[in-house]
């Protein structure tokens, strides 16, 4: 089946540093490309998203990039702060939104 | 508050009983998705409605069924249940507009705990 890959599963750096969280993707068809930021518990939340027709998105601090055909696309966050302390998934989609396909998620711990 | 609203937010059960779990999606949104989260564990995609057809299928076991009704709301219903089926039942649903996609409100959640 089709298949969403997330590494690393845990991630940690110190305040001030960037953190980079990778995905691979096998689904040729999938266009959309959703980042979830999920705290300890709360539910998930988007904080950022890219589609195929693009190659890189920022907002503020954080950034993703998307290389369609290697499949891979990847979370950027600057200059990183404690409350960015969180699970990340990311998700890759197709063009009707059906059956999002979750990775496995990255812990980021931020050290003051 | 997301706009997607999940009932109950615990629910404690014992072995061989059956659940039913309620989502109301965010207003105006077609689609609702029913995700599991065990502990420590990443989404794992049960099933998806839009407007009241099922639209996919993912990991979801046999004793497991959803539906969305025509006010939109949705319940997933846990017959015979397992200790394993223990985990966090996330809903979100999406707008579902042609020709794009957009990104999934979660609701908050219910902590199933079967014993």
């Amino acid at each position: 089946g089709e298949n969403v890959e997330q590494h690393p599963s845990t991630l940690s750096v110190q305040e001030g540093d960037s953190a980079v969280i990778k995905c691979t993707y096998s689904d040729s068809a999938s266009n959309y490309f959703p980042w979830y930021k999920q705290e300890l518990g709360k539910r998930p939340q988007l904080i950022i998203d890219i589609r195929s027709n693009v190659g890189e998105k920022k907002d503020q601090r954080i950034a993703v990039t998307l290389n369609k055909t290697a499949k891979h696309f990847s979370l950027h966050i600057t200059e990183t702060q404690p409350e960015d302390s969180a699970v990340y998934f990311c998700a890759a989609g197709d063009t009707g939104g059906f059956k999002t396909i979750f990775g496995a998620g990255t812990r980021l711990f931020v050290k003051a | 508050d997301s706009g997607v609203t999940q009932t109950p937010k615990h629910l404690i059960t014992a072995t061989g009983q059956r659940v039913t779990l309620r989502c109301s999606p965010r207003s105006g949104d077609l689609s609702v998705y029913w995700y599991q989260q065990s502990l420590d564990q990443g989404l794992q995609f049960l099933i998806q409605y839009y407007n009241g057809e099922e639209r996919a299928k993912g990991n979801i076991l046999e004793r497991f069924s959803a539906q969305q009704f025509p006010d939109l709301h949705s319940e997933l219903n846990l017959s015979s249940l397992e200790l394993g089926d223990s985990a966090l039942y996330f809903c979100a649903s999406s707008p579902q507009r042609t020709g794009g996609l957009w990104g999934y409100t979660f609701g908050s959640g219910t902590r199933l705990t079967v014993v």
